[in-house]
């Protein structure tokens, strides 16, 4: 069975510059979530999916940040434009419906903002 | 609110050394706590777990147990390999969708 997967594993982008990361989850799990480690610092909890839908989008920064999940399969996190401070891994993971169901997370994805 | 505090590292210890990583909570009602370990390159992995108070989990010779009274779930190992280094992440999770409060990370280094 196939993990989670996440693209690109690195980007380097300069400020003002767009930057979208991809969330390929397990197949069949209808929860997707995003979160981030900024600068060594604890990882955050940014978004959830309930398949297509936002159930909880507390954790986003402000409104550079946009994420879909357009038919409820793979989703995407766009930062635009980028700025410096953006600059973290950005992990995603995904579980099967259940309280208890266990999240399976990604590798992340390395994002450095010049 | 919800929120985990971790010793800072990076901690390093010789092989066979015994390893205790501190991880406190808060936590708004019952939470359960865990334990994930990123090795270099890859992505997080769970470690172990433990649902309720008094619970004890295991994996690969590590061990938590979770202490409400003292909103604790320090991790453990009796003796450590140069393969265990990698950071730790202690973790909690609350409500109705498992929503993940994490620490900041332990890198430990673990050398021949």
């Amino acid at each position: 069975e196939a993990g989670v997967t996440q693209f690109p594993s690195h980007s380097v982008i300069e400020k003002g510059q767009t930057v979208t990361l991809r969330c390929d989850p397990i197949s069949g799990h209808d929860n997707l979530y995003w979160y981030r480690r900024v600068m060594g610092k604890e990882i955050k909890f940014l978004l959830h999916f309930v398949k297509e839908s936002k159930q909880d989008e507390s954790g986003m920064p402000n409104n550079r940040f946009l994420a879909e999940r357009t038919g409820g399969t793979y989703s995407t996190l766009k930062v635009q434009p980028a700025e410096l401070e953006d600059s973290g891994v950005y992990f995603c993971a995904s579980s099967q419906s259940g309280t208890s169901a266990k999240q399976f997370f990604g590798p992340g994805t390395r994002l450095t903002v010049l | 609110g919800n929120s985990v505090t971790q010793m800072e590292g990076p901690v390093t210890l010789s092989e066979e050394a015994f390893l205790t990583i501190n991880c406190t909570y808060t936590a708004t009602g019952y939470p359960s706590l865990f334990w994930y370990v990123q090795y270099p390159g890859e992505g997080l992995q769970l470690l172990l777990k433990a649902t309720k108070a008094d619970d004890k989990g295991s994996n690969k010779g590590f061990e938590a147990t979770y202490r409400k009274e003292t909103t604790s779930f320090h991790l453990e190992k009796g003796s450590v390999q140069v393969s265990d280094s990698a950071v730790y992440f202690c973790a909690l999770s609350a409500g109705n969708f498992n929503k993940f409060y994490f620490g900041s990370g332990t890198k430990l280094n673990v050398k021949p």
